[in-house]
């Protein structure tokens, strides 16, 4: 049973580009959310998909959207990038609002 | 807004030696409360959670309890080995249960 998946798992960017990271659920989950984790800090949560709609957004800048689809999949977006959107951005899955399961995360890197 | 605020690392420790981390949180309601770990190149495990008040979560060997009366979550083992060496996260859950807020982390190193 494949856990979270993310991709890619490494990317470099310039400011002001865009940027789209994916992730696959756990099988059987249907609710997905979004981190972000800065070097040295605590995953900071962006917001929550279920049944396609955003459910929850943390304080993040609408910079940040996303995206779930019919298959649960996701996605995250993040327009005009900034030295500072550098991070660690985790997947999570979950069935409802039941125990989270983390993907290994896609490292963005903002030059 | 709610917030969790845990000891600053690196903690550092010898092989069997007793380990605590000190977690304290704020927050309205009744939050369930969580410790994440995360393995070098890994993503975020749940270790262990507790839901109300006087709940002990255990796991591997790892334990804490909730403390309303001082909003603690403290994680302690009675003894750590070289693989436990990772970086550990309390949290705590939103009412609803769909947004964690983490603490900063707390890397422990054991050392042979």
């Amino acid at each position: 049973d494949a856990g979270v998946t993310q991709s890619p798992t490494h990317l470099i960017k310039t400011r002001g580009q865009q940027v789209t990271l994916r992730c696959s659920p756990k099988s059987g989950h249907d609710t997905v959310s979004w981190y972000q984790q800065a070097l040295g800090q605590g995953p900071q949560f962006i917001f929550q998909y279920y049944e396609e709609e955003e459910r929850q957004r943390g304080n993040f800048p609408d910079r940040f959207s996303g995206h779930q689809f019919p298959n649960y999949s996701s996605e995250l977006n993040v327009n005009a990038l900034l030295l500072g959107d550098s991070a660690l951005y985790l997947c999570a899955s979950s069935l409802g609002t039941g125990e989270l399961f983390f993907g290994e995360g896609s490292r963005l890197t903002v030059l | 807004g709610d917030s969790v605020t845990q000891m600053e690392g690196p903690v550092t420790l010898s092989e069997e030696a007793f380990l605590t981390i000190n977690c304290t949180y704020t927050a309205t309601g009744y939050p369930s409360l969580f410790w994440y770990v995360q393995y070098p190149g890994e993503g975020l495990q749940l270790l262990l959670k507790a839901t109300k008040a006087d709940d002990k979560g255990s796991n591997k060997g790892f334990e804490a309890t909730y403390r309303k009366e001082t909003t603690s979550f403290h994680l302690e083992k009675g003894s750590v080995q070289v693989s436990d060496s990772a970086v550990y996260f309390c949290a705590l859950s939103d009412n609803a249960g769909n947004m964690l807020t983490f603490g900063g982390g707390t890397r422990l190193m054991v050392k042979p």
